[in-house]
């Protein structure tokens, strides 16, 4: 079955600093989810791809699918205390007729401090 | 903005209890899902639904689980005789197509 491993699995970072999240899968990746979440909270959808190549930005966050390495990254330019979260991964599995079950990480646990 | 929302946001019941969560997806949506977060794991999908049948379903969705579409707005996840391990955090989600999926903002059970 499909895994996705997440790293770091945690991170501080002092406010204002940029910072990478990368997310690999250990089969084909056919679309990637990034998702945020506050503690005990729903998943906040960031942005999804597709394509080998694809990046999208929204705001100061920007993620890029890397197809042939089956990985993903997620990157924050200039971080915020309101960039704190959790960040996950999610990816179609191979489809079997179904309809978009996603497979998640464990997450990345992100902390910025003032 | 239009939000999934679901109720309640924390449910407590007695082991062997029936309980049924609710969710309201976003109005135009036509897929929607069941996941649940148990404390300190990943997020897991339990079933997929769409044009009022369940399109794909985990082996954590047993013979204790159901889902309705009751009408056209609600969309409920049925759990007929609770156990102490379905304690976890419970989120529905929609998408207008299979390319999305945005989730509400989850109900707590806990298993007692």
């Amino acid at each position: 079955s499909q895994e996705l491993e997440q790293s770091p699995q945690s991170l501080i970072v002092q406010e204002g600093k940029n910072l990478t999240i990368n997310c690999t899968s250990s089969k084909t990746l056919y679309g990637l989810y990034w998702y945020k979440q506050k503690y005990g909270e729903g998943l906040i959808f960031l942005m999804m791809l597709q394509k080998g190549g694809e990046e999208k930005s929204h705001e100061k966050i920007t993620a890029k699918l890397d197809e042939k390495k089956q990985q993903s990254s997620l990157h924050i330019t200039a971080s915020q205390p309101s960039h704190a979260g959790i960040y996950l991964c999610g990816a179609d599995s191979p489809r079997s007729g179904g309809y978009n079950k996603l497979i998640f990480g464990a997450g990345t646990r992100l902390a910025v401090h003032p | 903005e239009p939000e999934v929302t679901q109720t309640p946001s924390h449910q407590v019941t007695q082991m062997g209890q029936e309980v049924i969560l609710r969710c309201v997806p976003i109005s135009n949506h036509l897929y929607f899902y069941w996941y649940r977060q148990i404390l300190g794991q990943k997020v897991e999908f339990l079933v997929s639904f769409y044009n009022n049948e369940i399109s794909e379903k985990s082996e954590i969705f047993d013979d204790q689980f159901s889902v309705e579409r009751p009408d056209g707005s609600n969309f409920t996840l049925k759990i007929r005789s609770t156990k102490l391990e379905d304690s976890a955090m419970y989120f529905c989600a929609s998408g207008r197509d299979y390319n999305e999926q945005f989730f509400g903002p989850g109900t707590r059970l806990t298993v007692l």
